[in-house]
């Protein structure tokens, strides 16, 4: 058990659909990080989360959106599913905030059907 | 902009061969962390190693040891008497730092499968 606890573990859903993915770190850690693995475009960074607040975006489309809550918790809301939206998505979480390295949680399998 | 190459997308070999996967990677940043990381069937990303770009001591931990040499930016992986269990996705990513985190940039990833 990495202490990064993400939920739920499989999701299918449908095109159009609305679904959240949640994410809880490890204790003591205040950096949330959401990752997204596809078949096609690889692991790539979607958004970081500090403390509560977006740090940093990477590549993540309109139609997701994320928070950090007050109890450092973290949802990934993804709105307007389509097909290529299905995917790996992974959390991560960090305490140090440069010092590099951090721990990833199992990940969310989305299939959008 | 932050770049890290697995040339090799599948690799197969026999039980007990060793193995080296191969990682190059660029970037402008003086200061940044290398890894290595894992992913089983089971789909999880497991955590292998971590170096800092200043430290270019070769590592090794049981099986597995790490080659970098900066010189050729490279972060070299090979496993010594490859079991069937290391059957997975080996991932190299290069850290880059942000004002308040840093974010990892990942290779496509090598699959190796050892077969018995």
């Amino acid at each position: 058990d990495s202490g990064v606890t993400q939920t739920p573990k499989h999701l299918i859903t449908a095109t159009g659909q609305r679904v959240t993915l949640r994410c809880s770190p490890r204790s003591g850690d205040l950096s949330v990080y959401w990752y997204q693995q596809s078949l096609d475009q690889g692991l790539q960074f979607l958004i970081h989360y500090y403390n509560g607040e977006e740090r940093a975006k990477g590549n993540i489309l309109e139609r997701f959106s994320a928070q950090q809550f007050p109890d450092l918790h973290s949802e990934l809301n993804l709105s307007s599913l389509e097909l290529g939206d299905s995917a790996l998505y992974f959390c991560a979480s960090s305490v140090a905030s440069r010092a590099g390295g951090y721990t990833f949680g199992s990940g969310t399998r989305l299939t959008v059907v | 902009a932050q770049k890290v190459t697995q040339a090799q997308t599948e690799i197969s070999v026999v039980e007990k061969e060793d193995v080296t996967l191969d990682c190059v990677y660029e970037t402008r940043d003086t200061t940044y962390y290398l890894f290595w990381y894992k992913q089983p069937p089971s789909g999880e990303l497991v955590f292998l190693i971590r170096r800092n770009s200043f430290d270019e001591q070769n590592e090794i931990s049981g099986r597995y040891s790490w080659n970098f040499q900066k010189s050729t930016s490279s972060f070299n992986f090979t496993i010594t008497a490859s079991q069937v269990v290391d059957s997975a996705v080996y991932f190299c990513a290069l850290s880059e730092v942000m004002e308040y985190g840093n974010k990892l940039v990942f290779g496509a990833g090598t699959i190796l499968r050892v077969k018995s």
